[in-house]
């Protein structure tokens, strides 16, 4: 399963809001879909799984949703600290990631 | 706290072989399938391995199977990745990653810093 992230950099006032896009190339059941939080030279960070479910210490400014092929990550009222490359990933079969969405503040 | 340390990463020719290990604590290890996930320089995150809570399954990358294998003592909390017959494209920081269920592959809930491991003449 491909997974397409849009866009590939969003550049945002700290406040402001981040609508990041995962398209998958066929439906993606049971929303086995996560999201995970890169920084520069750190390991990956789980922000949600099953779609929507945060993980444990994520802020509720992190939001997860969608269905079928179509999944969003939101991030409300932006801080300097969410600088950061955002990835998709699909568990329904063989995990694969999307190439990522650069978020500027 | 969850700590997954990982160690024996280096430089290595082609057709080369490295064994990477990794520490896990603050879990119950024999609980949770145990992953590797890899990062090209400047480039995206790629799944590479899983193993299952007990040992008794292990998944791999098309791109790897056969030439990687994963493994896991549950006595000491530790999994490994033994890679053979490496390829400059094999070039990456492994992760080690905890999943969030006893079987896999799925979600990552917890990484390590990662190891590196270069693919050089």
């Amino acid at each position: 399963i491909v997974l397409t992230q849009s866009p590939g950099t969003l550049s945002l006032s700290p406040g402001e809001t981040a609508a990041l896009s995962c398209r998958a190339s066929r439906t993606v059941s049971s929303n086995y879909i996560a999201w995970y939080q890169q920084k520069p030279g750190q390991a990956p960070r789980l922000l949600i799984s099953g779609a929507s479910n945060r993980a444990t210490g994520v802020p509720d400014r992190f939001s997860g949703s969608g269905s079928g092929t179509d999944f969003a990550l939101t991030i409300s009222r932006l801080e300097p600290d969410d600088c950061a490359v955002y990835y998709c990933q699909q568990y329904i079969i063989s995990p694969t990631f999307g190439h990522g969405t650069k978020v500027e503040v | 706290e969850v700590q997954l340390v990982e160690s024996g990463g280096g430089l290595v020719q082609p057709g080369g072989s490295l064994r990477l290990s990794c520490a896990a604590s603050g879990f119950t290890f024999s609980n949770y399938a145990m992953n590797w996930v890899r990062q090209a320089p400047g480039k995206g995150l790629e799944w590479v391995a899983n193993i299952v809570f007990s040992g008794e399954d292990t998944f791999y990358a098309s791109s790897v199977e056969g030439r990687f294998t994963i493994s896991r003592d549950n006595s000491r909390n530790m999994v490994y990745l033994q890679m053979s017959s490496l390829r400059v494209e094999d070039t990456a920081v492994y992760y080690c990653a905890k999943d969030g269920l006893k079987i896999g592959p799925y979600f990552f809930d917890y990484w390590g810093q990662g190891a590196r491991v270069t693919v050089s003449s």
